[in-house]
């Protein structure tokens, strides 16, 4: 069965400095991985997504994700977090020839400034 | 360009009441999904349609049901509601019906049964 995990509930950085989240997968076969945000209040929104090829992918707002077949994972990175960026980020996994999304339970994250 | 529109916004429901949680897209799009967010358990799949006149149940149908007339709206129904259905839920819409393909979100219902 597919399943997302992210590891961290709650995460505070201070502004300014890097940033991981963990995602870590259960797929039989390759999955399709995606990253999402959500603002207070909002639905979500695409982040970055990878299907195949090189396999570290930009996303918007300076986002990029590296996937790691031999770990199951696809953690989410910023080099330099901004005080806009404190959100709850949902990991998510689908086949490719199937469009259900499995989703992680979210990394909320808060920003120290 | 107003992409998923959802509606109410939020609700409080007594339980055993009927209700209906509407969703529309003004994007063509093929699919159509509907999502409950619990704390803690992320958004899990209730219903979903690839096109109109279709529907297929998700990881967690009981006590939801759809229906897809037309390419644009997707209702979602609770027959009776219990306070286990207290969450927010959200409608979400994809061009194609790949596994690869962007899902779409709308703002969200917060639906509270008392």
């Amino acid at each position: 069965a597919q399943s997302v995990t992210q590891p961290d509930i709650h995460i505070t950085v201070s502004e300014g400095a890097s940033l991981e989240l963990r995602c870590n997968y259960s797929y039989g076969a390759t999955p399709y991985l995606f990253w999402y945000v959500q603002s207070p209040g909002q639905g979500l929104q695409l982040l970055l997504k990878y299907f195949s090829g090189d396999t570290l992918v930009q996303g918007i707002k300076g986002f990029e994700a590296e996937f790691k077949r031999s770990q199951s994972s696809f953690n989410l990175r910023k080099p330099s977090v901004h005080w806009s960026d404190a959100a709850e980020y949902f990991c998510a996994v689908s086949r490719k020839d199937f469009n259900k999304f499995y989703f992680g339970s979210g990394t909320k994250l808060n920003v120290k400034p | 360009i107003a992409g998923i529109t959802q509606a109410p916004t939020s609700q409080i429901l007594a339980a055993g009441r009927r209700m209906t949680l509407r969703c529309t897209q003004d994007m063509r799009h093929n699919a159509m999904y509907w999502y409950r967010q619990d704390l803690g358990l992320g958004l899990r799949l209730i219903h979903y349609s690839n096109t109109a006149g279709t529907t297929g149940k998700g990881e967690v149908p009981d006590g939801y049901s759809v229906s897809r007339a037309n390419t644009d709206d997707f209702p979602l129904t609770l027959a009776s509601a219990v306070p286990s259905q207290t969450s927010v839920y959200f409608c979400a819409s994809s061009a194609g019906t790949s596994g690869g393909e962007t899902q779409y979100f709308g703002p969200g219902t917060r639906l509270l049964v008392l």
